[in-house]
């Protein structure tokens, strides 16, 4: 079975924090994303990558960068963590099909 | 504009109650996902259909894809309280990095 891992299930930091959210894959699968989850608003793609040192913007990378200097993390940097910023983390991976394996989800506070 | 309607957004009911829920759009696609989420955890597919017209079972769930491609539904038959959750449909974006766009999912929710 495909796991995709989180560093952390809950997370409270201070607004202007620099955050970092990990993810790891244990299927040699190219790509990974990373998306946030709000009541309303839906899953929102905010980076993805496919393959090692490279990525590309989704649609609300705003606020966010990203790093994946191994094949099998990703992860996703806020800054200076912002208010507007709490949310639900989710990162997913898959090999080169639509079939997506999501993590558990960071749920972050910020304060 | 969005690109996948999900109807209704929230649905309460009782357990082995039977009930249907909607993936529409206006664009045509070849082919479409549907993930459940339960509470506190990430999505993982249930099934992905390809061929307009296509009807899938995956036990108590039966899945359609439109005769156009264009839309989509899920049926649950005799739903129990482990079905409880947000069912998500998805499709590939376009290009060839396999991005999803995702509806904002129905709510199930079924009470005992």
């Amino acid at each position: 079975d495909v796991k995709v891992t989180q560093s952390s299930r809950y997370l409270v930091k201070r607004t202007g924090e620099k955050v970092f959210l990990e993810c790891v894959q244990d299927m040699d699968h190219e790509n990974m994303f990373w998306y946030r989850q709000d009541p309303g608003l839906g899953l929102r793609l905010i980076y993805f990558s496919y393959d090692v040192k490279m990525k590309e913007k989704g649609d609300i990378p705003e606020g966010y960068s990203v790093s994946r200097e191994k094949k099998e993390r990703f992860s996703l940097i806020l800054e200076s963590a912002s208010t507007n910023q709490t949310s639900m983390y989710l990162c997913a991976s898959s090999l080169l099909t639509d079939t997506q394996y999501f993590g558990p989800g960071t749920r972050l506070t910020v304060l | 504009t969005q690109l996948l309607e999900q109807s209704p957004q929230f649905l309460s009911i009782q357990e082995g109650e039977n009930l249907t829920v909607y993936c529409n759009s206006s664009s045509v696609f070849s082919s479409l996902q549907w993930y459940r989420q339960e509470p506190g955890e990430g999505p993982v597919l249930l099934v992905t259909v390809v061929t307009g017209g296509e009807v899938k079972k995956l036990k108590r769930l039966t899945f359609q894809f439109g005769d156009a491609r264009k839309d989509s539904s899920l049926h649950i038959t005799a739903a129990q309280p482990g079905d409880t959750g947000l069912y998500l449909c998805a499709v590939n974006s376009g290009g060839s990095n396999y991005k999803l766009t995702f509806g904002k999912g129905t709510l199930l929710t079924v009470n005992p």
